[in-house]
């Protein structure tokens, strides 16, 4: 079967640099995308990879590697406004959406 | 404001009762999904309409009704819901489907609570 995991919750430090990690076997591959989801909000675009290595987007950075079946997000400089819900999706063979459940940052001062 | 509007935010039915969820996208997008949001599971996808076309029915139970008038609105019509339907339905669209880069704009979802 197609499976993405994902920590279910991660707690950071206001000003540090927070890594959520996904993994994910899933029958081919068309991209792996991450959303952030304030509660209450829309899940809204972050990311999208579908070649190796690092793509950097401000204060966020998206790693993928496809032979590993592994992506990380990389969040720097954490602010309050960062504890949400990130959530992890890899796009199968098929243009199927495969998400994971999520992982709850929580920003503490 | 995400361009895709959902209504109503909220909304509290009995297991008898008959009710439906609007979705409204003005980003001239091609394709319109409906997802299930349930408490630290991964998203579900319900429907799939491509072009006004129902492309995609993932099991979902008949009390479950989907509609697509016009390739802006998508409805969720709901009756003789079951309590563990209560959970929060996403609607989301996408310039096209079968693509790669595929990214999805949601709405902010209409919270279900079926008593």
């Amino acid at each position: 079967g197609q499976n993405i995991d994902q920590p279910t919750e991660m707690t950071a430090t206001e000003g540090a640099i927070v890594q959520i990690n996904c993994t994910y076997q899933t029958s081919g591959f068309n991209g792996l995308f991450w959303y952030q989801q304030h509660a209450g909000e829309a899940p809204t675009f972050l990311s999208y990879n579908v070649l190796d290595g690092l793509e950097e987007k401000g204060r966020f950075s998206s790693f993928l590697s496809r032979s590993k079946g592994y992506s990380y997000l990389l969040l720097k400089e954490l602010q309050m406004k960062d504890s949400a819900s990130y959530l992890c999706a890899v796009m199968d063979s098929n243009y199927q959406l495969i998400w994971g459940a999520g992982t709850k940052l929580i920003i503490k001062p | 404001e995400t361009g895709v509007t959902q209504t109503p935010r909220h909304l509290v039915m009995g297991m008898t009762n008959k009710k439906s969820l609007k979705c409204e996208q003005h980003l001239g997008h091609n394709a319109m999904y409906w997802y299930k949001q349930s408490a630290k599971k991964p998203l579900e996808l319900m429907f799939v309409y491509s072009l006004e076309e129902r492309v995609e029915n993932n099991s979902v139970p008949s009390r479950f009704s989907p509609e697509c008038p016009n390739s802006s609105h998508l409805f969720l019509h709901l009756h003789t819901l079951q309590p563990e339907d209560s959970a929060l339905y996403l609607c989301a669209s996408s310039r096209d489907r079968e693509t790669g880069a595929n990214v999805l704009t949601f709405g902010a979802g209409s919270r279900l609570t079926v008593l």
